[in-house]
């Protein structure tokens, strides 16, 4: 069964501090994974897109690494700010299908 | 342009009436997508556009009825809609076909209000 599963649910950070995100799944065969970032009643907005053949990759304070052996990507967010507060959307695409896998995100908030 | 557009922003109607979103994309995407979404959930797919035919439904009720008029727009006519269908709905395009970097796009989204 196809499945993205984050963690954690949630995470609340003081601003200035680094913080990684989890993401993990079974989508088969594999054709990339990308990271969003969506604040409250907007839509998801893409941080990061990789293939199966790329470790990391990175935008801005952002870098998403990939482990495609064990299934397994990271988000580090490097010295949050305010408007880093949002949830983390990891979402997975088979390949040669136009079906996209969401995980149910981890809701980020950057405290003062 | 990179940019996916939807209109209305926000719709309040009532369980009796009909009303219809619209989705725009000049990007010459050929996949095109309705998703809803819940309060702290992640978006759930409706259905999928590709070359401008359906070619995913996720059993969705027919008081939801999409149409795509060409390859730009989509619209997701609205009628006979229950309370629980309140959310937010997201549309998105993608190029389609197995690009490796088939990426999706989303709009800012319809936040639907159902009295």
């Amino acid at each position: 069964k196809n499945q993205v599963e984050q963690s954690p649910q949630s995470l609340i950070i003081l601003e200035g501090k680094n913080c990684t995100l989890q993401c993990n799944y079974t989508v088969s065969p594999f054709s990339n994974l990308r990271w969003y970032k969506q604040d409250t009643g907007r839509g998801p907005v893409s941080l990061t897109i990789m293939t199966f053949s790329e470790n990391t990759k990175s935008n801005g304070r952002y870098t998403a690494t990939l482990d495609a052996d064990t299934k397994q990507s990271s988000l580090h967010i490097t010295a949050s700010q305010l408007s880093d507060s949002a949830s983390y959307i990891c979402v997975v695409r088979p390949y040669n299908f136009n079906k996209f896998y969401f995980g149910s995100g981890t809701k980020l908030n950057v405290k003062p | 342009d990179t940019e996916v557009t939807q209109t209305p922003k926000h719709l309040v109607m009532g369980m009796t009436n009909k009303k219809s979103l619209k989705c725009e994309q000049h990007m010459g995407h050929r996949a095109m997508y309705w998703y809803k979404q819940k309060a702290k959930k992640p978006p759930e797919l409706m259905f999928v556009y590709s070359y401008e035919k359906l070619s995913i439904n996720e059993s969705v009720p027919s008081r939801f009825s999409p149409e795509c008029p060409n390859s730009s727009l989509l619209n997701l006519h609205l009628h006979a809609l229950q309370p629980e269908d309140s959310a937010l709905y997201l549309c998105a395009s993608s190029q389609g076909g197995s690009a490796s970097y088939n990426e999706q796009f989303f709009g800012p989204g319809t936040r639907l209000t159902v009295l």
